[in-house]
């Protein structure tokens, strides 16, 4: 009965290959996010879906792309992985979205190495 | 109790004494304010959260403190226990905003 499941746990890959993590939610929520936290916690977020509706797309490299199926489900698809792609990637969600105040779910994390 | 003046990367609290972390938020516009908890191999935990129109507002064995006028927020955390050693994130936006932006953390390591 998890709220927000990420898969998968670890992901270990070359560099140039192409990967995806999975991200799902089943608490209902309107909105999911992907963040990404580097090797010093620095949290950031990278983008936002709000019923499969893009609304925040930081500046990130166009190399990441994110896939929204369903409004319980945001997947994060990264081509050409680079050494500086290594970092812990957490998905969220949130009930409405429209304001801030719905607190953020967020899932076990992903761990990304890219050799 | 331990407290950090300003924001330090980490702070190490003897158990069942009282720990304040600090974080400086950049935005005078940040009208909501969060405390996440992160332990080690998880995802961040809600905590607390504030809004710009309260200076403090307390949980269980938490209170936040907000002073806008020098845009500052601190996480007491009472009786500190070996379960609250984690990272301490503190966060800040605006309502009408979808997006956190997250301070750096706060490692807390509580001693036996």
């Amino acid at each position: 009965d998890t709220a927000v499941s990420q898969t998968p746990k670890y992901l270990v890959t070359q560099m140039g290959n192409d990967k995806s993590i999975k991200c799902e939610q089943n608490l209902g929520h309107d909105t999911m996010y992907w963040y990404k936290q580097d090797s010093k916690k620095f949290l950031k977020i990278m983008f936002s879906y709000n019923n499969k509706e893009l609304i925040i797309n930081e500046t990130v490299p166009n190399r990441f792309s994110p896939k929204s199926p369903d409004k319980a489900h945001l997947n994060l698809h990264i081509n050409s992985l680079e050494l500086g792609d290594s970092a812990v990637y957490f998905c969220a969600s949130s009930q409405r979205g429209r304001s801030t105040a719905d607190t953020q779910y967020f899932g076990p994390g992903t761990r990304l190495t890219v050799l | 109790g331990e407290s950090v003046g300003l924001h330090l990367p980490t702070l190490s609290v003897q158990e069942g004494d009282n720990s304040i972390i600090n974080c400086a938020y950049s935005n005078s516009a940040s009208d909501y304010f969060i405390w996440y908890k992160q332990e080690s191999g998880k995802g961040p935990q809600f905590i607390i959260d504030i809004r710009s129109n309260m200076d403090k507002r307390q949980g269980q064995r938490v209170t936040v403190l907000l002073n806008k006028t020098v845009k500052h927020l601190s996480l007491q955390i009472a009786a500190t226990q070996p379960g609250d050693s984690a990272v301490y994130f503190c966060a800040e936006t605006h309502l009408n905003d979808y997006k956190l932006s997250f301070g750096a953390g706060t490692t807390v390591t509580v001693r036996a």
